[in-house]
């Protein structure tokens, strides 16, 4: 069965510094994997994807994730953070598209950018 | 708009009555989720319609939930007997859910936050 982790509930940075958010993921095949964003009072918004290809992805705000194949990752970054980078941020992995496989979220890593 | 719609948008009622949410997708997505989200908390899956073949509806909590949908089209969830936990928002995604690039992308609604009393 397919999963996902975001070992991290909560992760704080000053702005202007780089940041990472955290995900595993354990699939049978070969993974569809998804970055959403939920800012305060919004609804949940699509940030980058890896299907296949190139290993880092690059999405929206500035934003990018690595998708490494032998520690099953796909780690969220941006070299410089801002304050509205405040947000929840949900990982999301889907096994070898079929149309029995479902796409699962993590848990949710809470981002908070001081100034 | 084009976007994914939800009605309705806040429901609060009383403990022991049914509740119906409703989501309208995208036209032309083929798959359909519903969510719910507990206060400050991650999205939980409930249930999962792919074009003509049978639901998965393993993340449904209990027997009093249940969803249906209309071709592919509107989808309905109906909670019965409400309990003070079904307290959530409970989020509507759709995505084209055909093989490609671009199918698995979810556009998600706005939600419809439940208040049992």
């Amino acid at each position: 069965a397919q999963s996902v982790a975001q070992p991290e509930d909560q992760v704080n940075v000053a702005e202007g510094n780089p940041l990472t958010v955290k995900c595993t993921y354990s699939v049978s095949g070969n993974p569809y994997l998804f970055w959403y964003v939920q800012y305060p009072n919004r609804g949940l918004q699509f940030l980058l994807k890896y299907i296949t290809g190139d290993n880092l992805v690059k999405g929206s705000y500035g934003f990018e994730a690595e998708f490494n194949k032998s520690q099953t990752s796909f780690h969220l970054k941006k070299p410089s953070a801002l304050v509205s980078d405040s947000a929840l941020y949900f990982c999301a992995v889907r096994d070898m598209p079929s149309s029995a496989s479902k796409i699962i979220f993590g848990s949710g890593t809470r981002l908070s950018i001081r100034p | 708009g084009a976007g994914v719609s939800q009605s309705p948008s806040n429901k609060v009622t009383e403990k022991g009555k049914d509740v119906e949410l409703r989501c309208d997708p995208i036209s032309g997505h083929t798959a359909l989720y519903w969510y719910r989200q507990r206060l400050g908390q991650g999205l939980e899956f409930l249930i999962y319609f792919q074009g003509n073949s049978a639901p998965d509806k393993s993340g449904l909590p209990s027997d009093r939930f249940s969803a249906e949908r209309t071709g592919e089209s509107v989808s309905t969830l109906t909670i019965q007997r409400t309990q003070q936990e079904d307290s959530a928002v409970y989020l509507c995604a759709s995505s084209l859910g055909v093989w490609g690039r671009d199918s698995d992308t979810q556009y998600f609604g706005p939600g419809t936050r439940l208040t049992v009393l």
